[in-house]
């Protein structure tokens, strides 16, 4: 089946500091989405990005599907950034499939 | 627009027992997903519906059945309860074949004791 990929598995910030997620793919993808999970367990929809670039606020991400990976850049971190980040993609025999996730903790 | 909702929020089981989680969708999508999430895991598919009249297993099925009541509904049942079982569970919806952006419900924390 396709694996997706989600790097670096844990980050630490300090309140303010930018940074980068990526999300890998073994094959090509017809669907990419970016999820946060906040603390409370609740999954928040970020991004659907098949392909191009999209800007929300200090979050924005791209996907390039030819070259199969996704990022999401996180600018001017603050604590409520923190949780968890899932990529999520391609439909593969009808599922949906994700990533582990990336673990973000920021500190004031 | 409500999305996806899905009760109960909580529920706290004991061995043996059985429970049905509900879920519905009103974004007219044609499939359903149930995953359940273990504390610092990811997202483990349990069943899936890709249209209505369709079930099919995911990757953790055992002790679980589905049904896909109608387009809106997909309910998840546990016919004997087991520690094991205890998790969040979230249910998910998309639409195959066009715009396939997926919404989740708030999730099920369930404990079986």
């Amino acid at each position: 089946g396709i694996q997706v990929e989600q790097s670096p598995p844990d980050l630490i910030l300090q309140e303010g500091a930018n940074s980068t997620l990526r999300c890998n793919f073994s094959d090509s993808v017809n669907n990419l989405q970016w999820f946060h999970q906040n603390p409370w367990g609740q999954l928040i929809n970020l991004f659907y990005i098949p392909s191009g670039t999209k800007q929300n606020g200090r979050l924005s991400a791209t996907t390039v599907a030819t070259e199969r990976y996704s990022l999401l850049y996180i600018s001017s971190s603050q604590t409520t950034d923190s949780g968890v980040y899932f990529c999520a993609g391609p439909i593969y025999g009808n599922k949906l499939v994700f990533g582990a996730g990336t673990i973000l903790r920021v500190k004031s | 627009n409500a999305g996806v909702t899905q009760t109960p929020k909580f529920q706290v089981l004991k061995t043996g027992q059985s429970m049905t989680l509900q879920c519905a969708q009103d974004m007219n999508h044609n499939s359903m997903y149930w995953y359940r999430q273990d504390p610092g895991m990811g997202l483990r598919l349990i069943y899936y519906s890709a249209s209505e009249g369709t079930t099919d297993k995911g990757e953790v099925p055992n002790g679980y059945n589905v049904s896909r009541l109608n387009k809106r509904e997909f309910s998840l049942r546990l016919e004997s309860a087991a520690p094991s079982q205890t998790s969040v569970y979230f249910c998910a919806s998309l639409y195959l074949g066009g715009n396939t952006e997926a919404f989740f419900g708030q999730g099920t924390r369930l404990t079986v004791v």
